[in-house]
Order: structure tokens, then sequence, then C-alpha cells
């Protein structure tokens, strides 16, 4: 069964504004990661963050995790044309990952 | 360097045939993975590996059968296919266990079973 789920399903922005997305999963976890996947291919990793931490960045992406909460978000800031895709949150089950539905993030010119 | 290759990318089965979907990569993982994606469900794991000779049960097993007879290639069969597996199929690596590493994924299979 699905571990995350994310929230809201879609959002549309218009370039330049800022994206922020939510995860909620349900059991205790070591570590949580955002996928991004453009239509049609494959996901490709964005960011990883450990149970112990509580903020972490990378480049325009802002990932937070608050353990106490179970849940996570991902911030897109100055959003691009390019930002638009699926997001993916991903959280650790023995040895593997259990992924949310997904939001998909329309950027609008 | 390719990375995760799947193939074919495409394929239309009747219902009762047998496919292989072939996953191969380069980046010497010890774990593989097969997940199959769906609208509104997100991904859901197949079956995976945890290296060469080994491979395990994930969320959605039946109906597939999967081998790593070397470590560089998992593959994914469908004995008898049902219009139920009509999905987009991914592969994936990583390094270390995917609880503790990134996830490479191939560009996906997309198979229909009429």
């Amino acid at each position: 069964s699905q571990q995350g789920e994310e929230d809201p399903q879609a959002l549309s922005i218009q370039e330049g504004e800022n994206a922020t997305m939510n995860c909620s999963y349900k059991t205790s976890i070591n570590n949580l990661q955002w996928y991004r996947q453009n239509s049609g291919r494959g996901l490709v990793h964005l960011i990883l963050i450990r149970s112990n931490e509580r903020e972490k960045h990378s480049g325009r992406l802002r990932v937070t995790l608050d353990t106490s909460k179970k849940s996570s978000s991902l911030l897109i800031t100055a959003s691009r044309a390019a930002d638009t895709a699926s997001y993916f949150c991903a959280t650790d089950n023995d040895y593997k990952l259990s992924f949310g539905a997904g939001t998909t993030v329309t950027v609008r010119a | 360097n390719a990375g995760v290759t799947q193939t074919p990318k495409f394929r239309v089965l009747k219902t009762g045939q047998s496919m292989t979907l072939l996953c191969a990569q380069d980046m010497n993982h010890e774990y593989m993975y097969w997940y199959r994606q769906d609208p509104g469900m997100g991904l859901r794991l197949i079956h995976y590996s945890v290296g060469e000779g080994t491979t395990a049960k994930g969320e959605v097993p039946d109906g597939y059968n999967v081998s790593r007879l070397k470590k560089q290639n998992f593959l994914l069969g469908l004995e008898s296919a049902a219009p139920s597996q009509t999905s987009v199929y991914f592969c994936a690596s990583s390094a270390t266990s995917g609880s503790t590493g990134e996830l490479f994924f191939g560009e996906g299979s997309r198979l229909t079973v009429l």
C-alpha cells in the first residue's frame, strides 16, 4: 500500500511564483525522498532528507520534514516552465521505496 | 553512459499472450526494482532484487515473474497477460538499498493488453 500521500493532487501557477506541495505518511521513516517526472519520462531523484534533518535545500528546491506530524513539504521557488511535471514523495520501507500518487504542477508562461 | 535501459518501450498484447520486459543497468548497482504506474495510483512495486540471483515480491506481484541471472539485468515476465496489466512499467536501480539512496529510473515500457 502507498505510504505517502501528496497534496494537492494538482497545482497551477504563474511563472515566477512559488509552488508548494505536501506529503503525509503513516509510519515512521528513516528518510524521505522527492522525485520529479516529466510527461512520458522516467522519475528523476531531486532530494533526500533524513529523519534527523528538518530542512534541506538544493538550488531552487527546499524540503522540510516534520516527523512529529509525519509530513514533508517541497517548495519550488521562482518557478519556470521547465518545472511543469509531476512530483512524488517516497518513503523507505525495508529495502524499498513506497511512492505516493503525486502532485501535478503546471507552470503557466 | 546509458544508465537504466528498458526494452521494449511499447508493446501491445492480446489477452493470454506472454512477454518479457528487459531492464539493463550499467552502473553496477546491486538493487533493482520493477514498478507499475497507473493513473491516480502512483507507482506500485511489483518485484525487486537485492543482488544477483535474488528476487523478492513487492506490493503487487500476482501475474508477474522476475529473474536476475546477471547483476546488470532484471527481467519481468508476464506468463498470461490480462487487461488489468495494461500499464506503464518502470525499472529502477540503486547502489544501496532503496531506503537509503536514490533510485535511477528507466524511461518506461508502455504495455497495452487487449
